[in-house]
């Protein structure tokens, strides 16, 4: 089974500032890896994914992360917040192969203050 | 505009009654999830299904059961047996199971108890 641990529950930051929103998983096999984003009182939108290849993703409004297989790890990075990115953020996890569920962390929330 | 719809927005439920949260797509995707959320613990899956009238339970489906008689809807209902309903209840879709699966969430319906 895969599991994912996001190990900040609340981050805040100041506008312009950059960002680091810290996932680690355990998977005893291979996976793919996401960061879904959640603005208040909404549903979830995907941010990025890592599927294979480069293990620095690129994805929507400005944000990146990087896959480590060694150290387990898949943190997500914006060099600089805007007030509008304040939001929940959720990585997640689905093991490669079969039909295998995707498995979600706890989130993280962010706040950018002015 | 194509999308999902989940309906109503904020349900209350009184003590022993079932209520039924509505999820409808136009998206024409096979797939269709339910995820109830509660504060500081993630996105936990109720039931999803792959295909019409085919249903899975997920990780916490007592208290809950679901129906798949048309690709576009997939109700959830919260049974009387469900003793902690209160929560953010989210339907999601997607268009195949497999790494390039994106899931596709409606807005939610946030179910509380009086």
């Amino acid at each position: 089974a895969q599991s994912v641990t996001q190990l900040d529950s609340q981050v805040p930051v100041f506008e312009e500032a950059p960002v680091e929103l810290r996932c680690n998983y355990s998977s005893s096999v291979s996976v793919y890896l996401f960061w879904y984003v959640q603005y208040p009182n909404q549903g979830l939108q995907l941010l990025l994914k890592y599927l294979s290849g480069s293990t620095l993703v690129k994805g929507i409004n400005g944000f990146e992360a990087e896959f480590n297989k060694s150290q387990t790890s898949f943190h997500l990075r914006k060099p600089s917040v805007h007030i509008s990115d304040t939001a929940e953020y959720f990585c997640a996890v689905k093991a490669q192969g079969g039909s295998e569920k995707l498995v979600f962390g706890k989130g993280t929330k962010l706040t950018v203050n002015p | 505009d194509g999308g999902i719809t989940q309906s109503p927005k904020y349900l209350f439920r009184k003590e022993g009654q079932n209520v039924t949260l509505s999820c409808e797509q136009n998206l024409n995707h096979d797939a269709m999830y339910w995820y109830r959320q509660d504060p500081g613990q993630g996105l936990r899956l109720i039931y999803y299904s792959q295909i019409v009238n085919d249903f899975q339970k997920g990780d916490i489906a007592e208290g809950y059961s679901v129906s798949r008689e048309k690709k576009e809807s997939f109700p959830l209902t919260v049974t009387s047996a469900q003793k902690n309903p209160t929560a953010f209840y989210l339907c999601a879709s997607s268009i195949a199971r497999g790494p390039n699966e994106k899931l596709f969430f409606g807005s939610g319906t946030q179910l509380s108890v009086l």
